[in-house]
Order: C-alpha cells, then sequence, then structure tokens
C-alpha cells in the first residue's frame, strides 16, 4: 500500500505572509499524480493543485505553488499572500489504481 | 458549486433505524467512490463503483449496503449502526478509476448515531 506523510499536524501564518505545508510519500509506479486537496469546515474537498510527476516544472494556480522533489518523494504546498479564506485542513493525496492515498493531513490557521 | 451532489446534509437516526444517504453527478463520470471521515482525520475509502460495478470494498461492515442504480447515481444504505458509526460520509467521483484524473468531492452527509 502507498504511504503519504504529512508530519505538520498544525501550522499557523500570518495573513499575507507564506507557508508551506510538507507531503512525502511512497510509491513504487513510474508515472503519478499528486494532488493537493483542501477542507474548510464547511466540509467539501476542494481540488487545490495537481502535479504529474513527469513533468519537471513545479505547478501553480495563483497563489499556490508546489516545490516537487521526485527523487526524494516530496510534494510540498506553498501558499503565498496567505488569506483568512485559507484556513482548512489540507491533505496531500496519491493516487494508485483505482484509489486515492490520503496523508494525514495539515490544520493551517491564518492569524489576521 | 458543488459538481456532487449528496442528500442530506445531515442525519440522525437511531440504532434501530434504516436510511439511505444518497449522491448525484452529471459530470459523465464512471467512478463513484463513499468514504467515512471522523473529525480531523483524512477520508477512509468504504466503497469504489468501477462502470457501475462495485470494484472495492475496504471491509465494511455489512450494516453500510452501497448500491449504483446507474452511472449518476451512489446510494448508501444504513442498518442497525453504532454510535461509533457517527461520521461525516462524503462521495466523489472521478472520470474513470484508473485515469489518475482528480477525484470531486461532495458537501457530504454529517451523520449522528443515537
Amino acid at each position: 500500500a502507498q504511504t503519504v506523510t504529512q508530519s505538520q499536524p498544525e501550522m499557523s501564518v500570518q495573513e499575507a505572509e507564506t507557508v508551506t505545508l510538507s507531503c512525502t510519500y511512497d510509491t513504487s509506479e513510474s508515472d503519478y499524480y499528486l494532488f493537493w486537496y483542501k477542507q474548510p469546515p464547511s466540509r467539501q474537498m476542494i481540488l487545490v493543485i495537481r502535479q504529474e510527476a513527469y513533468k519537471q516544472q513545479n505547478a501553480t494556480e495563483n497563489r499556490f505553488s508546489v516545490n516537487f522533489q521526485k527523487a526524494a518523494k516530496s510534494f510540498s504546498l506553498k501558499i503565498s499572500d496567505s488569506q483568512l479564506g485559507d484556513a482548512a485542513m489540507y491533505f496531500c493525496a496519491v493516487p494508485t489504481g483505482n484509489q486515492f492515498y490520503f496523508g494525514t493531513g495539515t490544520s493551517l490557521t491564518v492569524i489576521p | 458549486d458543488t459538481e456532487v451532489t449528496q442528500t442530506p446534509k445531515h442525519l440522525v437516526m437511531g440504532m434501530t433505524n434504516k436510511k439511505s444517504l444518497k449522491c448525484e453527478q452529471h459530470m459523465g463520470h464512471r467512478a463513484m467512490y463513499w468514504y467515512k471521515q471522523k473529525a480531523k482525520k483524512p477520508p477512509e475509502l468504504m466503497f469504489v463503483y468501477s462502470y457501475e460495478k462495485l470494484s472495492i470494498n475496504e471491509s465494511v461492515p455489512s450494516r453500510f449496503s452501497p448500491e449504483c442504480p446507474n452511472s449518476s447515481l451512489l446510494n448508501l444504505h444504513l442498518h442497525a449502526l453504532q454510535p461509533e458509526d457517527s461520521a461525516l460520509y462524503l462521495c466523489a467521483s472521478s472520470q474513470d478509476p484508473y485515469s489518475n484524473q482528480p477525484q470531486h468531492f461532495g458537501d457530504g452527509t454529517r451523520l449522528s448515531i443515537l
């Protein structure tokens, strides 16, 4: 089975500052995708960003970017110019076959 | 707006009741999933339907019974649940089960067992 590790159960960031959430994984796949999901208190899991493992370039979506280190099997999420609406649980996920393997999550607090 | 619709949003039931959770998507996705989620924990996979056939059952107790009447609908029938079954139940769908495409989630049903 896959293992996906998020070593930071809780993080906090000042509004407008930058924060990085870490994720490491283990996979035997050679070609795969990686995902970050956000789950605010409203409950819905929202896709934040997706990275294709065979692409060298790190994915970027507005204020969200990825630092993908394939050899190290590391997939961190950087949030720039943090906003109050970024407060949520963040889960990284690695699909294998027809299953998603989720990390344990990081609870992000944004301080006004 | 969520593209995966779950009803009801909240459900309170006794241990002897029978109820059903419903999930609907109209994106033409051929894989649908049920997850159970406890507070501050990641979703735990329960069932996967691929092309309307059950492909994964993660050793879920028989008091949970999934059903996929067609490619757009997914039900979860509940009977004789236990207090530890109180959780958020999430439905998700993806384009197909092996494409590495993202899963799209509904808002979930918050289930409380009295």
